[in-house]
């Protein structure tokens, strides 16, 4: 059973700071691996997708690694703004399944 | 982008009354849907998966009698909460996937609804 965590579960940066955030799962039979943000109190809005064949994605100041082998994933956040403050959802969608397996999340909070 | 309505954003509502919750994809046609269900500082739980003109497929543990889910279109699926009572009170996601035969492509989320169960 695909299983995802995500380290650590809560992060606190002063603003301007570059941040990674960790994702693990436990089964390299993956599709792909997506990151999501979820402000409070509202849905998920997707940050970047990685296919299984890819190594990372970068879409602005966000940059998402995937080491499918090793079965991790990192989220590297450059210049971090308060506006970047959020909860950071890593999932997977395994091979065979139309389904997301996600994380806990890491909470995220930049300080001005 | 892709865009996903979900209504209501917000509902409040007497314990044994019913309620219903619309997902619609705005400008795509979406042939899966999903319904999660969300705790608070918890991460999403999938209720089930509504594929259009079919029935819906329910995780283990839920009740398919209470959570109704219709996917009459390739735009609009919708979640029943049946006879609610306040141990239903919680937060529901719906998500949509354009065309679950390629598997690359992301799935998009609704804003969700906080459902409040007097």
């Amino acid at each position: 059973k695909q299983e995802v965590t995500q380290i650590p579960a809560a992060l606190s940066v002063p603003e301007g700071e570059n941040l990674v955030l960790n994702c693990s799962f436990t089964d390299s039979a993956i599709y792909n691996l997506q990151w999501f943000r979820q402000d409070p109190g509202k849905g998920l809005t997707s940050l970047l997708l990685i296919q299984s064949s890819q190594r990372e994605q970068t879409s602005g100041r966000l940059n998402a690694s995937l080491d499918k082998s090793s079965g991790r994933s990192t989220l590297y956040i450059a210049a971090s703004q308060p506006g970047d403050s959020a909860t950071y959802l890593c999932a997977v969608r395994p091979r065979g399944s139309e389904k997301l397996v996600f994380g806990k999340g890491t909470k995220l909070t930049v300080n001005p | 982008g892709a865009v996903v309505s979900q209504h209501p954003s917000w509902v409040i509502c007497k314990s044994g009354t019913s309620v219903k919750i619309e997902c619609r994809s705005l400008d795509f046609q979406a042939t899966t849907m999903f319904w999660y269900r969300q705790f608070p500082k918890q991460s999403l739980m999938l209720m089930a998966t509504s594929n259009e003109g079919s029935k819906a497929t329910y995780e283990q543990g839920v009740e398919k009698d209470k959570f109704l889910i219709n996917h009459a279109s390739l735009t609009l699926s919708t979640l029943t909460v049946t006879s609610a009572h306040p141990e239903d009170s919680s937060f529901y996601i719906c998500s949509a996937l354009g065309d679950r035969a390629r598997v690359n492509q992301p799935q998009h989320f609704g804003d969700g609804t906080r459902l409040s169960i007097l």
